[in-house]
């Protein structure tokens, strides 16, 4: 799999347009899901969740998507700002208390 | 902002030395979790904490440990440090400590080991 950091998978949009970032998870047993945003230099901050009874549901300008079928988890935000410019990390309880992250997706956000 | 706090900031130090690091979860919350992030490893779990007794454990160094004390903050000690434990190293905290509820973090430790 591709790492943090070098390797970090980048997904470039233009200012206004909306963005899609996927994750794909292989715990079928996992029955939480969340999003975080982390910002260079910051902590990871909350973003939206869902549980796995729900295929969607929706924030402010964002929306996850969960495909319990495929093992397949979406974000997507909606008129993209530069503010939405950081790493995003999808993350899963699979059977336990603690969350299994992914390994990010950079999203740049160009005007 | 939310409401987890870390301390200190940034911290170096050298091999085969020993760090502890200090979490104060969002008031409220009862469980505390550690990870550790690096380029190569992304996030990962060491340790979690609800209300004072150890709950679940990832993948923990035998070298580092970690308390919950009765007010809920909690440390995280590394000792014998060597050069790979050089990272960022994230609290979070929750209500119930249950594996369905958000995890709120901290802004982190940086710790680079010389």
């Amino acid at each position: 799999g591709e790492s943090v950091g070098l390797h970090l998978p980048t997904l470039s949009v233009q200012e206004g347009d909306n963005s899609i970032i996927n994750c794909a998870y292989s715990n079928s047993a996992s029955d939480y899901f969340i999003w975080y945003k982390q910002e260079s230099g910051k902590g990871p901050q909350f973003i939206i969740d869902i549980r796995s009874n729900m295929d969607k549901r929706q924030g402010q300008r964002v929306t996850v998507l969960l495909n319990k079928t495929v093992k397949h988890l979406s974000l997507q935000i909606a008129a993209t700002q530069p503010g939405d410019s950081a790493v995003y990390f999808c993350a899963e309880n699979g059977s336990g208390y603690a969350l299994n992250f992914g390994k990010g997706t950079s999203l740049l956000v160009t005007p | 902002d939310s409401g987890v706090t870390q301390t200190p900031k940034h911290l170096i130090t050298a091999t085969g030395q020993r760090v502890t690091l200090r979490c104060s979860p969002r008031s409220g919350d009862l469980s505390v979790y550690w990870y550790q992030q690096s380029l190569d490893q992304g996030l990962q779990f060491l340790i979690q904490y609800y209300n004072g007794e150890e709950r679940a454990k990832g993948n923990i160094l035998e070298r580092f440990s970690a308390q919950q004390f009765p007010d809920l903050h909690s440390e995280l000690n590394l000792s014998s440090l060597e050069l790979g434990d050089s990272a960022l190293y994230f609290c979070a905290s929750s209500v119930a400590g249950q594996g369905k509820e958000t995890q709120y973090f901290g802004p982190g430790t940086r710790l680079l080991v010389l």
